[in-house]
């Protein structure tokens, strides 16, 4: 069974920093690309990063563009989001999410989806 | 930045046929997939590339997309398939979410 645990989730103060967690389990994590994709509170699904199943590739949301870095061990089969700079616009539940396949992005036509996604860990940035 | 629209909120009476719009220019080209998302729930994928079902998905769940718009039909509309409803595709490496649609079952 394919399982997503994140962690990490907190509350910061503007300007301040987080690293969140995502342990994956019930699949080969080394095979395929994951994402992170957040949710404001009463408000819709936002895609903020991706990264290839290597971690040669990343890609991210226009918002948190030199802000934020994503990266993964595969050895520990975990995916990370390193936060920093944060604002009060960040302030959300944070979604890891296994793709599809293995690159994160299109190739020869073909989009990923996610398949999977995990409950979350809420980010709270606020003074 | 593309953009995908979705009517904010719709309703359906039990077991009758939903059919929930999004919108986005020339969205027949791209590749179209569609989450549900229960309150305090995680989304969950139901329909991938246009038209097909995830394995544990009911057939009552079916897509389609051509010209300018996308649609997810949910016949036979059942009390559990209420929730929000998300269109997602890709547009120049960017990930892009509708805003997503509030199904009310009546």
């Amino acid at each position: 069974e394919v399982q997503l645990l994140e962690s990490g989730g907190d509350l910061v103060q503007p300007g301040g920093s987080l690293r969140l967690s995502c342990a994956a389990s019930g699949f080969t994590f080394s095979n395929y690309a994951m994402s992170w994709v957040r949710q404001a509170p009463g408000k819709g699904l936002e895609w903020v990063s991706g990264i290839s199943r290597s971690g040669g590739s990343t890609l991210y949301a226009d918002s948190v563009k030199g802000r934020f870095t994503i990266s993964r061990d595969n050895s520990r089969n975990t995916l990370y989001l390193q936060m920093n700079s944060l604002r009060a616009e960040d302030t959300a539940v944070y979604y890891c999410a296994k793709d599809n396949g293995p690159w994160g992005y299109c190739t020869n036509g073909v989009c990923p989806w996610w398949d999977y996604w995990g409950q979350g860990t809420l980010v709270t940035v606020s003074s | 930045s593309y953009e995908l629209t979705q009517p904010l909120s719709m309703s359906v009476a039990l077991g009758q046929t939903a059919r929930i719009t999004c919108g986005g220019n020339n969205i027949g080209s791209k590749s179209v997939h569609w989450y549900q998302q229960k309150p305090g729930q995680a989304p969950v994928l139901v329909i991938y590339r246009d038209s097909n079902r995830p394995s544990g998905i009911p057939e009552r769940f079916s897509g389609s997309n051509s010209g300018n718009t996308a649609t997810l039909t949910i016949s036979r509309a059942q009390a559990g398939d209420e929730a929000d409803y998300y269109c997602q595709v890709w547009d120049s490496s960017t990930g892009v979410f509708g805003g997503g649609t509030k199904l009310t079952v009546l």
